[in-house]
């Protein structure tokens, strides 16, 4: 298994500002996700941190809003970027163990992020 | 396509009783299934999952579910449920890529 931080735990910000949110593995793992869940509903995955290159963003999702980096196999951070009220949501960072088994994930305790 | 139906949004149930909760998927390709649990104001925890071999699967806190295929089902089930069950169950799905697809979620409420 594998443990996940964030930081930080909650925000909240003011529209047209951007937040950057970290994630923190104890071990190296192969892949990391970030997801949003809005208030109320499911997550939908955002991006696949690819480390040492860019992101692989799912449909609606784009690089110049939501800026990843994943500089080694433990870490990497999400930018929410010129937010807006909409962006309000919790954002969650998830890895795959190193015992690799698709799609078993291991999620952080996740961001709460409310926009004024 | 891969997709997660859970039918039940609610399901309020009192402390004891057994509870079951839905989950059907669509997928054209074989597929792996998690049941992952959300408590309040926290992340996922992964309660179960199903790879292949034995189509009923044991998790923790007591849950187990069971694959159906012919049904595309997984449901999960608890024998008697206690107050700290009290959270949001997610259903989901992976297949040939490493993405986990999400139903929408069922909240368990358990009442003393």
């Amino acid at each position: 298994s594998a443990v996940i931080s964030q930081k930080p735990s909650r925000d909240i910000c003011q529209r047209g500002t951007s937040l950057t949110i970290q994630c923190q593995v104890d071990s190296q793992v192969t892949m990391m996700f970030w997801y949003r869940q809005q208030p109320g509903q499911s997550l939908t995955l955002i991006a696949t941190a690819n480390q040492g290159s860019e992101a692989t963003y799912e449909s609606g999702f784009v690089i110049d809003k939501f800026p990843i980096s994943r500089p080694n196999l433990t870490f990497s951070t999400l930018t929410v970027s010129n937010m807006s009220p909409e962006d309000s949501s919790i954002y969650l960072c998830s890895a795959q163990a190193g015992d690799y088994v698709r799609g078993e994930q291991y999620f952080g305790p996740g961001t709460r992020l409310t926009v004024t | 396509a891969q997709s997660v139906t859970q039918l039940d949004s609610q399901v309020p149930v009192f402390e004891e009783a057994p509870v079951e909760l839905r989950c059907n998927y669509s997928s054209s390709v074989s597929v792996y299934l998690f049941w992952y649990v959300q408590y309040p104001n926290q992340g996922l925890q992964l309660l179960l999952k199903y790879l292949s071999g034995s189509t009923l699967v044991k998790g923790i806190n007591g849950f187990e579910a069971e694959f159906n295929k012919s049904q595309t089902s997984f449901h999960l089930r608890k024998p008697s449920v206690h107050i700290s069950d009290t959270a949001e169950y997610f259903c989901a799905v992976s297949g040939v890529s490493d993405k986990l697809i999400f139903g929408t979620g069922t909240r368990l409420q358990v009442f003393p």
